[in-house]
């Protein structure tokens, strides 16, 4: 399979605790997103990397959420003294390097968390 | 208030009737993309346009510029069509999303 995979694909935590997602792009895509989507709402924008560079971040993203993607490959979320107004589905996305920002999105299967 | 706007919020529809999903955005863009969710969460990008008309099977999605407007259009729908298709604009390196439309198509 060469689509977005991530992982966990679900995770139940207690309130406190950290959190860690993985979400690994297609090979050749050098942008990749993260998205929070929460019942009934359309996703909202977290963060973006092109290779290992975080080049935007929404204000959505307190500091206790923090993205790395280390070799501008993979790239983890964590979420650090988790809340219950975290839980949501955590969605990943990456895109091929040609064109401009305006380029078709490959959605990975996204990582339900659950904080209790 | 969104920077993108969806309409209608739900849409049930029967078998072989042609839809239509609008969406409206505040924000200038370099692109427009709709996206179709399916229950459990996976979404697909159905199309990806900045300006006129694309089509795709059944499928047919066209966006105004000047109007700030674009619509999803579905040609003799099937119940698997069923999903909530989001509408979602570019701008920068940012992405806005309508919060999406629930068609249901009854057989």
């Amino acid at each position: 399979d060469t689509g977005v995979s991530q992982n966990p694909r679900h995770k139940i935590t207690k309130r406190g605790q950290n959190v860690t997602f993985r979400c690994d792009p297609i090979s050749e895509h050098n942008r990749l997103y993260w998205y929070r989507q929460t019942l009934g709402q359309g996703p909202e924008f977290l963060t973006y990397f092109q290779n290992e560079a975080q080049l935007e971040k929404s204000r959505l993203l307190s500091d206790r959420f923090s993205a790395e993607r280390p070799k501008g490959s993979f790239s983890t979320l964590e979420i650090q003294r988790t809340e219950q107004g975290d839980s949501a589905m955590y969605l990943c996305a990456s895109s091929p390097p040609r064109g401009g920002s305006g380029k078709t999105q490959y959605f990975g299967p996204g990582t339900r968390l659950l904080v209790l | 208030k969104n920077e993108v706007e969806q309409s209608p919020q739900n849409l049930t529809a029967q078998e072989g009737e042609f839809i239509t999903i609008n969406c409206s955005y505040s924000v200038g863009i370099s692109a427009l993309h709709w996206l179709q969710q399916h229950p459990g969460g996976g979404i697909v990008s159905l199309f990806m346009l900045s300006s006129g008309k694309k089509k795709h099977g059944r499928l047919i999605a066209t966006i105004n510029i000047q109007e700030k407007h674009s619509s999803l259009h579905i040609t003799a729908s099937h119940p698997r069509d069923s999903a909530v298709y989001i509408c979602a604009v570019a701008t920068g390196n940012q992405f806005y999303f309508g919060t999406g439309t629930s068609l249901t198509v009854i057989p």
